[in-house]
């Protein structure tokens, strides 16, 4: 079975500080992909960045970078330069190589203060 | 473009009662996905189509739930006898295919069941 998990229910950080959400997996594929989205109060799902497995290099989106380490099943989101409209609720999610559907983890609430 | 777009945005039923929730994709998407995200967790995932069929429906709780896309466009989700716990916003999601990796996700309906 595919699990993910993200451990810290509720981050905080400061306008224009960086922040790390952590998230961890299990899966018994060797391809798959693992993805970070942006929820707002809105509900609207948000891609935020993507990792193929495959890629040693880690995936950059501007201010949005990640810490993929396959053999420690880890990919964290990094968020730098912080702005009020970062402010939501972030999830890790992981898909398998053969497969449409996307495993959830249960989410992390960023607040960035001003 | 239009994105992908769901009704109602909210629904208020009895215990017992039979719901319809409507997705419609964005054109030319031929793969659509349903979640179910219950508050404050990661959304979960019920079923997807690629086309008309369903290519994974291994997430439907029971057969109370069931879905459909008998056009390949627009799909509907259906929840017969329904129960308190099938309360929770309802995601639907498109991709140009079950191989494209970004998910295109719409508002959600959430559905009260009093």
């Amino acid at each position: 079975a595919q699990t993910v998990t993200q451990s810290q229910p509720e981050m905080s950080v400061q306008e224009a500080e960086t922040v790390t959400l952590s998230c961890t997996y299990d899966t018994s594929e060797n391809n798959y992909y693992l993805f970070w989205y942006k929820q707002p109060p809105s509900r609207q799902m948000i891609l935020v960045i993507r990792q193929e497995a495959y890629k040693q290099q880690n995936a950059t989106e501007n201010r949005f970078s990640v810490n993929f380490q396959k053999a420690a099943k880890s990919f964290s989101l990094k968020i730098s330069d912080s702005q009020l409209g970062d402010t939501a609720m972030y999830f890790c999610a992981l898909q398998g190589a053969n497969t449409g559907k996307l495993i959830f983890g249960q989410g992390t609430t960023l607040q960035v203060k001003p | 473009g239009a994105g992908v777009s769901q009704t109602p945005s909210n629904k208020v039923t009895e215990k017992g009662k039979y719901v319809e929730l409507r997705c419609d994709p964005i054109s030319g998407h031929t793969a659509l996905y349903w979640y179910r995200q219950s508050l404050g967790q990661g959304p979960e995932f019920l079923i997807y189509f690629q086309g008309t069929g369903a290519a994974d429906d291994s997430g439907l709780p029971n057969d109370r739930f069931f879905a459909v896309r008998p056009e390949g466009s627009v799909s509907t989700l259906k929840i017969q006898r329904t129960e308190r716990g099938d309360s929770a916003v309802y995601l639907c999601a498109s991709s140009p295919s079950d191989r494209t990796y970004e998910q295109y996700f719409g508002p959600g309906t959430r559905l009260t069941v009093t």
